[in-house]
Parts: C-alpha cells; sequence; structure tokens
C-alpha cells in the first residue's frame, strides 16, 4: 500500500538552512508535493515536483527527488521564524480516475531566534 | 481569485447529533475532496465528488457522507456523532480531481465533539 514517511521535529537556527525529509512507498507516484500549515490554518501549497525531475528551486525552496530511493527533501534557504510550521510531504499517482494525496504525518519545524 | 471557503470554521457538538459542513472551491474547479485531519491519525481522504458524483471514498464509516452541487459546492454530513470524530475537517479543490491536478486547501472546519 501507499505510505509517506517523515520524522517529526526538527528544530534550525534562524539564518539556516532546513532540510525537511521524506520516503514513500509507492513507485507509481507521479506528483510529489510540500504542504505548509501554520496553528490553526488549513494546508498550503508550497512547491511540487514531477517525478521526471531530480530538482525543482523556487525562491527559497528547494525540492530534490531521489526516484531510485524514493526519497524527497525540501530545503529552506535563509530559514526565517515565520517559517515555524508544519510540513507535510504528499504523493499522488495517475491511476485511473482520481487518486486522493497521501501524506505524511508532518514534520514540525521549529526555528529559533 | 479567491481561495477554498469553509463554513463553519468551528463547531461544538455532542454525542449522538449531526453535523453539516460546507466548502466552496475555487472558481472553476469541479473538484471538491474532503480530509480528516487529527492528532493521532493524521490528515487522511474521506471522499471526492467531481460533477455531483461521489468518484473516489476512503475508509470511513457511512456516519460519513457527503454531496455536491451543480455549482461545485460541497457538504459533508456526519450522523450520529462520537467523541473520535472531533477534528480538523479540511475541503480541497482542484480543476478535475486528476492524479496530476494540484489541490488546494481551505482554512479547515474544526469539529469539537462533547
Amino acid at each position: 500500500g501507499e505510505d509517506v514517511e517523515q520524522s517529526l521535529f526538527l528544530s534550525v537556527r534562524e539564518g539556516d538552512s532546513s532540510v525537511i525529509n521524506c520516503t514513500y512507498t509507492d513507485s507509481s507516484s507521479t506528483y510529489l508535493y510540500w504542504y505548509k500549515q501554520e496553528p490553526g490554518a488549513g494546508l498550503q501549497l508550497l512547491t511540487y515536483i514531477f517525478s521526471n525531475m531530480d530538482m525543482k528551486q523556487d525562491q527559497r525552496l528547494t525540492v530534490l527527488l531521489n526516484k531510485k530511493d524514493k526519497h524527497l527533501s525540501l530545503r529552506i534557504a535563509d530559514t526565517q521564524t515565520g517559517d515555524s510550521a508544519i510540513y507535510f510531504c504528499a504523493e499522488s499517482t495517475v491511476k485511473s480516475g482520481n487518486t486522493p494525496l497521501v501524506f505524511g504525518k508532518g514534520t514540525r519545524l521549529s526555528v529559533i531566534a | 481569485k479567491a481561495g477554498v471557503t469553509q463554513t463553519p470554521r468551528y463547531l461544538i457538538k455532542t454525542r449522538g447529533q449531526q453535523v453539516t459542513l460546507s466548502c466552496s472551491p475555487i472558481s472553476g474547479h469541479r473538484s471538491v475532496s474532503w480530509y480528516q485531519q487529527t492528532p493521532g491519525q493524521g490528515l487522511q481522504f474521506l471522499f471526492e465528488y467531481f460533477s455531483e458524483t461521489q468518484r473516489n471514498k476512503g475508509n470511513f464509516p457511512g456516519r460519513f457522507s457527503g454531496r455536491q452541487f451543480s455549482n461545485s459546492r460541497s457538504e459533508m454530513n456526519v450522523s450520529t456523532l462520537e467523541l473520535g470524530d472531533s477534528a480538523l475537517y479540511l475541503c480541497a479543490s482542484s480543476l478535475t480531481g486528476g492524479g496530476t491536478d494540484t489541490q488546494y486547501f481551505g482554512p479547515g472546519t474544526r469539529l469539537t465533539v462533547l
């Protein structure tokens, strides 16, 4: 079955880079997403990557995908206190009809000033 | 363009009651999905609607149901509420709901069952 794993906590100092890791099991995963959730809020789409890509950069965010190891990472450069939130990795696959997102449990990022 | 809206934002109910939550998707989006978020289970898929038809359903009891209207707005209903139904219920919309389609989430409805 499909499964997405993430470490639960990460603590970094303001100005440092943060790297949040995710592993998934479904080899047919086509799109992989990173969502951010701030306290009391819904999920904000940060970025996504197609499975035929190795890397995607979007301003301070860099996504790396190792399809062979089924490993996805999100790097946040120059981490700020406003980046403190829970980050969710999610996958979707192209199967017949629609497919729901499968989420990891989320990584709580704490940024220390 | 307005984002996904959910009403109400907060609800308090007692066991045995029923509840209806509402979701208005982004204009032009025809697919609406519902997810339940709890501290223990994380984010779990409830169901997805497209063109007023339920296309996919997660592993939840029949007490959880939903529907979609011709304007793509969706409602979900939970009958005979249990304490374990306390959760954040998130709605997501996308253009067609296909596996390559990005889903955009609303702020959620926080349901507390006493």
